[in-house]
């Protein structure tokens, strides 16, 4: 089955400054890679995804960049800010299976 | 549109109590998960369910795990006995599409703790 690693878990940044978290997974056949957020008490939100047919998606201070070749993908936040504080899940999926989750990191945007 | 709700928030039973807990998907969607996030971790799946028939449940631990989801909306998770390894988030999400590509919405989750 798909295992899905992410990288770091803890990541501490100074607010202003951008954030970048890693995954790597194994399944050759995941084509959708979903990125979801959660807050303490609550069930992850997804904030953003990417399809295997696009290499970068944007969505105002969050994009998340995709490479097949290698397996692994990566949600860049920039201009953090202490709202962005959470812990960050990615997951990796192909057609009607479930996605598989990695370990979260928790982010901490320091004002 | 309404989330996914969920009940109850939280639970305490002592081991080898049995506990259920109770999920309504977004209305339409046709699929509905349950998931199991332990302290720390991410997601688990524990069983999916299309409409009301079982897609996978290879990872939900039956001798003790039950699931189901009659007419296919509403669906109710059990453990019966309790373990102290069950303590957990337990999360249901659905989705419209009926597959990984449409994403999930989750609801809030239910916090199990064994004592």
């Amino acid at each position: 089955g798909e295992n899905v690693e992410q990288h770091p878990s803890t990541l501490s940044v100074q607010e202003g400054d951008s954030a970048v978290i890693k995954c790597t997974y194994s399944d050759s056949a995941s084509n959708y890679f979903p990125w979801y957020k959660q807050e303490l008490g609550k069930g992850p939100q997804l904030i953003i995804d990417i399809r295997s047919n696009v290499g970068e998606k944007k969505d105002q201070r969050i994009a998340v960049t995709l490479n097949k070749t290698a397996k692994h993908f990566s949600l860049h936040i920039t201009e953090t800010q202490p709202e962005d504080s959470a812990v960050y899940f990615c997951a990796a999926g192909a057609g009607s299976y479930q996605l598989t989750f990695g370990k979260g990191t928790k982010l901490s945007v320091i004002p | 549109e309404a989330g996914v709700a969920q009940s109850p928030r939280y639970k305490i039973i002592e081991k080898r109590q049995s506990v259920a807990f109770w999920c309504n998907p977004i209305s339409g969607h046709a699929t509905l998960y349950w998931y199991q996030q332990i302290l720390g971790q991410g997601p688990k799946l524990l069983i999916q369910f299309q409409n009301n028939g079982v897609v996978d449940d290879s990872q939900l631990p039956k001798d003790r795990f039950s699931a189901e989801r009659l007419k296919g909306v509403d669906s109710t998770l059990k453990i019966q006995p309790a373990k102290l390894e069950d303590s957990a988030v337990y999360l249901c999400a659905s989705s419209y599409l009926g597959t990984s590509q449409g994403g999930y919405t989750f609801g809030s989750g239910t916090r199990l703790t064994v004592v």
